[in-house]
């Protein structure tokens, strides 16, 4: 079985740019996940999709950044504009539905440095 | 993560034993974890304990619940080289909620 997928792996741009990343779950699985994990932190949740509805998004700074699951399937998380504290690896995860979010499979990230 | 509260870093010689300690603040948390990372890859989940539960074995693995002083642990028999990495606690509570992580440096 094919893990959770994520592109691209790195990306540096400068502040005040854009950038998207993006994320295909583990076929099946309804919920998924964004994570901003800062160096030397824990992965904090931004937002968690159940198909293409957002569960939670408290933790998303909606200024500027923005994600979207159309069809319920493959998602992407935008920033724009970046600042230097966006810095991070950018997580995704995924689970077969919310009840089971302790079965959450991650995906290896995209590192975000932004100069 | 200023929930869930690990120290930072543990050093320890191949074969022996390694324990990494947790202490967390929901006492509601249904579920606690630990995760692993190594480099350049994304969480992998090790283990997971229910609350109602005080221990938990899975070969190498042993995790200890103690609910009254909520405090978690993690101990790794036989440690290998393998196991170097980052080790993140993590409770539930509407969502997960992680620490952030201890490094274990497993020495020849």
């Amino acid at each position: 079985e094919a893990g959770v997928a994520q592109s691209p792996r790195y990306k540096i741009i400068e502040k005040r740019q854009s950038v998207a990343f993006w994320c295909n779950p583990i076929s099946g699985h309804a919920t998924l996940y964004w994570y901003q994990q800062i160096l030397g932190q824990g992965p904090k949740l931004l937002i968690q999709f159940q198909n293409n509805g957002v569960v939670d998004d408290s933790q998303l700074p909606k200024d500027r950044f923005s994600a979207e699951r159309l069809k319920g399937v493959d998602s992407t998380l935008k920033i724009q504009p970046a600042k230097l504290e966006d810095s991070a690896v950018y997580l995704c995860a995924s689970s077969l539905h919310r009840d089971t979010h302790h079965e959450q499979y991650f995906g290896p990230g995209t590192r975000l440095t932004v100069t | 993560g200023e929930d869930v509260e690990q120290s930072l870093f543990l050093s320890v010689r191949e074969g022996d034993s390694s324990v990494i300690n947790c202490t967390y603040t929901d006492s509601s948390s249904t579920y606690l974890y630990w995760y692993k990372q190594e480099p350049g890859a994304g969480l992998q989940l090790l283990t997971y304990i229910f609350s109602n539960m005080d221990m938990k074995q899975d070969q190498r693995l042993t995790v200890l619940l103690n609910k009254k002083d909520k405090h978690l642990s993690l101990r790794i028999a036989d440690t290998q080289t393998g196991d170097s990495a980052i080790y993140f606690c993590a409770e539930n509570d509407y969502k997960l909620s992680f620490g952030a992580g201890t490094t274990v440096t497993v020495r020849a």
